[in-house]
């Protein structure tokens, strides 16, 4: 089986400081994994993803994510946040060596920054 | 990028009578789609996954028979609500994949059922 863990519900944090949105997984084998976005009423927009090499991985819009195989984690980042970033971002997994087709999905996270 | 269109992007319909949510894949064939559906604030809940010319894999819990899946094309999947009620209304999101890794989502459509 494979899940996805968002410990916050909400993050908030000032214009022009950095910002974290936390994700763990689990999977029994390697997992593939992605970041997405959702603005209001809108469907989930492609930031970035993790599928082999580097453990830092580079985005749309200024973010990254850093996969951590020991930690099982990955966490989205973005050195300077601006107040276009708040949405509702989630993280997903897919076990690349299950016989799983679909992304599991966690709970979201919404993310505000104040100006 | 990749284009998932959904049509309608919003629809009310009254309670009882059915409703019809067209995905394409605007560029790209996509022999895997999938049918989401999410409460407000709320994460993604996979309602099935359909492959071209075969029928739907419906996770536990959702009706076969209320939530009709038609793959009838490589661009093209449908769902259709039969006989809509009031708990039914949600945002339903498709999404596509075209190859291994990625899946490209849909704008959404909000159904409403009065």
């Amino acid at each position: 089986a494979q899940s996805v863990a968002q410990p916050e519900d909400q993050v908030n944090v000032a214009e022009g400081n950095p910002l974290t949105v936390k994700c763990t997984y689990s999977v029994s084998g390697n997992p593939y994994l992605f970041w997405y976005v959702q603005y209001p009423n809108r469907g989930l927009q492609f930031l970035l993803k993790y599928i082999t090499g580097d453990n830092l991985v580079k985005g749309s819009y200024g973010f990254e994510a850093e996969f951590n195989k020991s930690q099982t984690s990955f966490h989205l980042k973005k050195p300077s946040a601006l107040v276009s970033d708040s949405a509702l971002y989630f993280c997903a997994v897919r076990d690349r060596s299950g016989s799983a087709r679909q992304l599991t999905f966690g709970s979201g996270t919404q993310l505000t920054v104040l100006p | 990028g990749a284009v998932v269109s959904q049509h309608p992007s919003w629809v009310i319909c009254k309670s009882g009578t059915s409703v019809k949510i067209e995905c394409r894949s605007l560029d790209f064939q996509a022999t895997t789609m999938f049918w989401y559906r999410q409460f407000p604030k709320q994460s993604l809940m996979l309602m099935a996954t359909s492959n071209e010319g075969s029928k739907a894999t419906y996770e536990q819990g959702v009706e076969k028979d209320k939530f009709l899946i038609n793959h009838a094309s490589l661009t093209l999947s449908t769902l259709t609500v039969t006989s809509a009620h009031p708990e039914d209304s949600s945002f339903y999101i498709c999404s596509a994949r075209p190859d291994t890794y990625e899946q490209y989502f849909g704008p959404g459509t909000r159904l409403t059922v009065t």
